[in-house]
């Protein structure tokens, strides 16, 4: 497998606009997260789903930000309209739950809204 | 007191030194936990699994405080190449009633020749 894979992996947009960035998790895992890292506040968790159920969207930072997962093997996390505070590293993560779980990151969409 | 509290750092440490890292967690209830490496501009990576009997791998040992909620990170004979962030992670159920892990913000480690 060839890993979580994320696009894009980079991303500068202006204000106001819409920014949509793409997940595709390890095939056979059943959970996925968004993560968002800045300097500031380090990784926050933005949603997580289980076999593709949204079952936890509490760090979703207002509704400007949306997230979908319409199939087992793709996810979405969409911010209308973009502001400069948005600016930060988006991981996605995916994940077995059992002993030992280990999550697997992607490489991360770096964010810039100017 | 936040989910989960690590030291930022920096520790720069030189080459060869013996360096720990703690961890406190605020969720009695937290069922498993980790230590990630993430280097500079990259992805977190699992390092360790964290037991309460505590564990050992290579020049890396992790400990488990139940009582206390922490978790420590011992990392002996320090590589240049040990030089990154250090990320305390602890698996429990949140507030909505799902399992989620919960990352600390990080603590850099700088191991200097």
């Amino acid at each position: 497998d060839a890993g979580v894979i994320q696009s894009p992996r980079h991303e500068v947009t202006e204000m106001g606009q819409e920014v949509t960035l793409r997940c595709k998790p390890i095939s056979g895992h059943n959970s996925l997260f968004w993560y968002r890292q800045t300097m500031m506040r380090g990784l926050e968790l933005l949603i997580y789903f289980n076999n593709n159920v949204p079952i936890d969207d509490s760090g979703m930072p207002e509704d400007r930000f949306s997230a979908k997962m319409p199939n087992a093997s793709f996810s979405t996390l969409k911010i209308q309209p973009s502001e400069p505070r948005d600016s930060a590293v988006y991981f996605c993560a995916s994940l077995t739950w059992g002993l030992g779980t280990e999550a697997f990151f992607g490489q991360g969409t770096r964010l810039t809204v100017v | 007191r936040k989910e989960v509290e690590q030291d930022p750092g920096p520790f720069n440490v030189p080459e060869g030194a013996t360096v720990a890292f703690n961890c406190t967690y605020s969720n009695s209830a937290s069922q498993s936990f980790f230590w990630y490496r993430q280097d500079c501009r990259k992805e977190p990576k699992l390092l360790m699994s964290v037991y309460s009997s505590g564990n050992e791998d290579g020049r890396f040992t992790a400990q488990l405080n139940r009582a206390s909620q922490y978790i420590s990170l011992l990392i002996r004979d320090s590589k240049l190449s040990d030089s990154a962030t250090y990320l305390c992670v602890v698996n429990g159920v949140s507030g909505a009633g799902s399992y989620q892990l919960t990352f600390g913000k990080g603590t850099k480690l700088s191991v200097i020749p």
